[in-house]
């Protein structure tokens, strides 16, 4: 079974509106990170989480740690065409030095 | 800083071939991760380097699989002899721990074709 699920695994939003993706852990959360990917390319950090009710903004995006629920949830606000693409959550479950990643959100922007 | 750097970017090959892939860190990060990236089982970590020294490689699939870290400033993952269900994009991450976090850069990826 998948540690960190995704949802949903796929989203078509209206330009301009606001999406939120979701990521479930089945264990404890140590760090919480969040990637974007555009098709064919490498992986770009967006924000880490570390600690319970932790909340970071960059731009138009806002990611959120709920450390009892083992849940953080990312919020775009009036998206944009340059938000799309693959959004993967990674976490540190065992505190050492490795990332779980989930299969990631695609996220397309229609215009 | 270039960032980090792989080589080559597309990679087509006939099945028992051998494959070399090729990664050099940001100057200065002391771990070094291998990632494999496919549809079905999204992204997975192969082995990872902390100062030159492998720590975990569990990820690695099979012995057909070997990576290396000669130095600090280059990496390289071997597939020999390589199959088709290797077939999959390759990622190269590096990292430097701090109490802020260990945020890993990614390498633009290797996209691997095995005939």
């Amino acid at each position: 079974s998948q540690e960190l699920e995704q949802s949903p695994q796929s989203l078509i939003v209206q330009e301009g509106k606001n999406l939120t993706i979701n990521c479930t852990s089945s264990k404890t959360l140590y760090g919480l990170y969040w990637y974007k990917q555009k098709y064919g390319e490498g992986l770009i950090f967006l924000m880490m989480l570390q600690k319970g009710g932790e909340e970071k903004s960059h731009e138009k995006i806002t990611a959120k740690l709920d450390e009892k629920k083992q849940q953080s949830s990312l919020h775009i606000t009036a998206s944009q065409p340059s938000h799309a693409g693959i959004y993967l959550c990674g976490a540190d479950m065992n505190r050492d030095d490795k990332i779980i990643f989930g299969k990631g959100t695609r996220l397309h922007i229609l215009p | 800083d270039a960032g980090v750097i792989q080589s080559p970017r597309h990679e087509v090959t006939e099945m028992g071939q051998e494959v070399t892939l090729r990664c050099k860190p940001i100057s200065g990060h002391d771990y070094l991760f291998w990632y494999r990236q496919t549809m079905m089982r999204g992204l997975e970590l192969l082995i990872y380097f902390n100062n030159n020294v492998p720590i975990d490689d569990s990820g690695m699939p099979e012995d057909r699989f070997s990576a290396k870290m000669p130095n600090a400033s280059f990496s390289t993952l071997k597939i020999q002899p390589s199959e088709p269900r290797d077939s999959a994009v390759y990622f190269c991450a590096s990292s430097f721990w701090d109490r802020g976090g260990d945020e890993q850069f990614f390498g633009p990826g290797t996209r691997l074709t095995v005939l």
